[in-house]
């Protein structure tokens, strides 16, 4: 049963324009989300995280809307550039717990 | 300063051979986790470590995998009669604490590819 879901494999946008990436969860008691930037061949990189206390949290381009009653979080970047283009996995947390579980990902590719 | 690193980067193996992975984590972080992420999926969770001793091993797949940690430090993932579809990229996170908040943020390291042929 995948608790955390990131329904688009992959998505295509062009430089300067809004890329938007989605995430669903199913576990009400999760608290803590955070997306994840991965290159090739390297670890993932923190980006940023929201608490479920909060609605949207802004990091200069990136920000994320988390919506509690639809179980859906999102992670705007604006302008995209082509540096952006990497895998990028939402996770989610219950608080107190160690455990975070990771969505399967989301490729973006920003088009020069 | 130093992030987390693991070694080897990749380990190609014949199946049935026994492999161990080893993550060295920040200084300082209490908490070590290991993932598995294979071909097409996301991060599989696999094992938590709270300084030496493993409070979660329930993602572990089989009794072929065991993890242990030393020193509160150095951990090494071992993978005994290997098959193929251990092949995944096996990485390996710390944290400053195990409880989940703001605090919590888990920095990764590059990664093991494994490939059991």
């Amino acid at each position: 049963d995948q608790q955390v879901k990131q329904n688009s494999p992959s998505l295509s946008v062009q430089e300067g324009r809004i890329s938007i990436l989605n995430c669903d969860y199913t576990n009400s008691m999760f608290d803590y989300f955070l997306w994840y930037k991965k290159y090739p061949a390297e670890g993932p990189t923190f980006l940023i995280s929201i608490s479920s206390i909060k609605d949207k949290n802004e990091d200069g381009r990136f920000t994320v809307f988390l919506n509690k009653s639809a179980k859906h979080l999102s992670l705007h970047i604006v302008p995209s550039q082509p540096g952006d283009s990497a895998v990028y996995f939402c996770a989610a947390s219950g608080s107190g717990t160690y455990k975070y579980i990771f969505g399967t990902g989301t490729r973006l590719k920003v088009l020069a | 300063g130093a992030g987390v690193s693991q070694s080897p980067s990749n380990k190609v193996t014949e199946k049935g051979k026994d492999v161990e992975l080893r993550c060295d984590p920040i200084s300082g972080h209490t908490a070590l986790y290991w993932y598995r992420q294979s071909l097409g999926q996301g991060l599989e969770f696999l094992i938590y470590f709270q300084g030496n001793s493993a409070p979660d091993k329930s993602g572990l797949p089989s009794d072929r995998f065991s993890a242990e940690r030393t020193g509160g430090s150095v951990s090494t993932l071992t993978i005994q009669r290997t098959q193929q579809e251990d092949s995944a990229v096996y990485l390996c996170a710390s944290s400053l604490a195990g409880a989940g908040g703001s605090y919590n943020e888990q920095f990764f390291g590059p990664g093991t590819r494994l490939t059991v042929l």
